[in-house]
C-alpha cells in the first residue's frame, strides 16, 4: 500500500533562516505531488504541485521554492524564513487525477 | 471561479446525537468531483469520501452518510449517533484540474466539530 512521509513534525525557526521540508511517497510510480499550506484559521492553500522529476508549478508568489529531485520525492525550501511563513504544512499525492492523499503535516514556528 | 463554502464555523453537539456538515460549491466544470477529508487535532488531514459529479447517489459507510444535489450545488454530511472520537474538524473540497492529469483541491474553511460525552 502506499505511505507518505513528511519531516520534520515540528520546526522552530528564526527569522532569516533556510528551511527544508521534505516529502517522500513510498508504494507508488510517477506520483503528482503537492504543497498545501495551513495557516491560522484552517484555510487550506495550494502552494505548488508536481506531475514529474524536475517539473514544478506555483500557485501563488511567496518566499517558498519547491523542488523534485527524484520521483517520489518532494522538497519544500526557502532561502530566508518570514515571520509570516509560519504555519502547518502538509505534503500530498495523488495518482493522475485521482484522490489526494495527505501527510502527517508539519507545524513550522518562525520567530 | 470555483469555491466551497462551509457556512457553519463551529458545531457542538452531545454523544449519540445525529449532526450534518453543510457544504455548498461552485464551479462552471461539468466533470467535478468533490471530497470531504477529517483533520483530528494531529493535524493529518484524512480522506472520508470523493463523489464524482456524475453520481448523485447518495453513500452511506457506518455511521456516515453523504448526500449530493446537483440541484442545489449541495453536498452535505451526516454523522449519525455521533462519538467523542467524531471530534474534529471537517473540510469539504472541490477539484479543478490543472496541468494534465493533476488536482487542484478548492477547500472550504472547515467545520469544527465538538463532540460532547
Amino acid at each position: 500500500s502506499q505511505t507518505i512521509h513528511q519531516w520534520p513534525a515540528t520546526l522552530v525557526q528564526p527569522v532569516g533562516s533556510p528551511l527544508s521540508l521534505e516529502c517522500t511517497v513510498e508504494g507508488t510510480s510517477n506520483p503528482n505531488l503537492y504543497w498545501y499550506r495551513q495557516a491560522a484559521g484552517r484555510g487550506l492553500q495550494l502552494l505548488f504541485y508536481s506531475v514529474g522529476i524536475g517539473q514544478i508549478s506555483s500557485e501563488v508568489p511567496q518566499n517558498l521554492s519547491a523542488s523534485r529531485p527524484q520521483d517520489r520525492q518532494f522538497i519544500l525550501s526557502s532561502k530566508k524564513l518570514l515571520l509570516s511563513d509560519s504555519g502547518f504544512y502538509l505534503c500530498a499525492w495523488s495518482v493522475g487525477g485521482n484522490t489526494i492523499y495527505f501527510g502527517e503535516g508539519s507545524w513550522l514556528t518562525v520567530v | 471561479a470555483q469555491k466551497v463554502t462551509q457556512a457553519q464555523t463551529e458545531i457542538s453537539v452531545v454523544e449519540k446525537e445525529d449532526v450534518t456538515l453543510d457544504c455548498v460549491y461552485e464551479t462552471r466544470d461539468t466533470t467535478y468531483y468533490l471530497f470531504w477529508y477529517k483533520q483530528p487535532p494531529s493535524g493529518e488531514l484524512v480522506f472520508l469520501i470523493r463523489r464524482n459529479s456524475f453520481d448523485e447517489q447518495n453513500e452511506i459507510s457506518g455511521r456516515y452518510s453523504w448526500n449530493f444535489q446537483k440541484s442545489t450545488s449541495s453536498f452535505n454530511f451526516t454523522i449519525t449517533a455521533s462519538q467523542v472520537v467524531d471530534s474534529a474538524v471537517y473540510f469539504c473540497a472541490l477539484s479543478e484540474k490543472r496541468g494534465g492529469a493533476t488536482n487542484k483541491l478548492i477547500f472550504g474553511t472547515g467545520t469544527l466539530l465538538a463532540v460532547q460525552p
